[in-house]
């Protein structure tokens, strides 16, 4: 079993639909949660970083964490054809490793 | 400023050159990284420095070398690679290493190709 799960897609929705990305966990240890958005030939870029269970918004992103069920969420409300792209979340536990999901492809039809 | 910069995006080498990429920070960050990333798969870790010094080589084959000149500047050194090296080479930086809380900012990568 892999430390952090994430379907790999792709996902497809229309201009305008709310996405949920979604990652599961097994590493109770887990204390930090982050999300990055890749575009396809590009480097990740830092969309959201949480610590611990509850929300976190920043414009038309929101983080999600559950603890209790080791699941976190990344929503995107409002979603553009420019939000296409490979999504990855990510979790660490104070060593010096990110334990990244296998990304999950995001298509937003125009 | 939360850019790291590297250089070059493209690079194609033969299985008997040497090359090296670069990686650039002007973020006072002291934790730099070097990734590997193939496609459709998530980064893999290969090295980390902290403090201008070696800390994790995750049993990276000795054709890569990484080096460390100064606080802001990371190099891989590139010599007798193989097809299969062919990805994307990431890097990253953090303001420090070992510690709960530290985003780690991505470069834009290089696209090596070995022929």
């Amino acid at each position: 079993q892999k430390e952090v799960e994430q379907d790999p897609g792709p996902l497809s929705v229309p201009e305008g639909a709310i996405v949920s990305l979604n990652c599961t966990y097994s590493n109770s240890a887990f204390q930090y949660f982050m999300w990055y958005r890749q575009y396809s030939r590009k480097g990740p870029e830092l969309l959201m970083y949480t610590y611990s269970s509850g929300n976190k918004e920043d414009g038309r992103f929101t983080a999600q964490v559950d603890k209790s069920s080791k699941y976190i969420s990344l929503f995107i409300r409002d979603s553009q054809p420019s939000d296409s792209a490979t999504y990855l979340c990510a979790a660490e536990s104070g060593t010096y490793k990110y334990i990244f999901g296998t990304g999950t492809r995001l298509k937003v039809l125009a | 400023d939360t850019e790291v910069t590297q250089t070059p995006k493209h690079l194609v080498m033969g299985m008997t050159n040497k090359k090296s990429l670069k990686c650039e920070q002007h973020m006072g960050h002291r934790a730099m990284y070097w990734y590997k990333q193939k496609a459709k798969k998530p980064p893999e870790l290969m090295f980390v420095y902290s403090y201008e010094k070696l800390s994790i080589n995750e049993s990276v084959p000795s054709r890569f070398s990484p080096e460390c000149p100064n606080s802001s500047l990371l190099n891989l050194h590139l010599h007798a690679l193989q097809p299969e090296d062919s990805a994307l080479y990431l890097c990253a930086s953090s303001q420090e290493f070992r510690a709960l809380g530290n985003e780690q900012f991505f470069g834009p990568g290089t696209r090596l190709t070995v022929l």
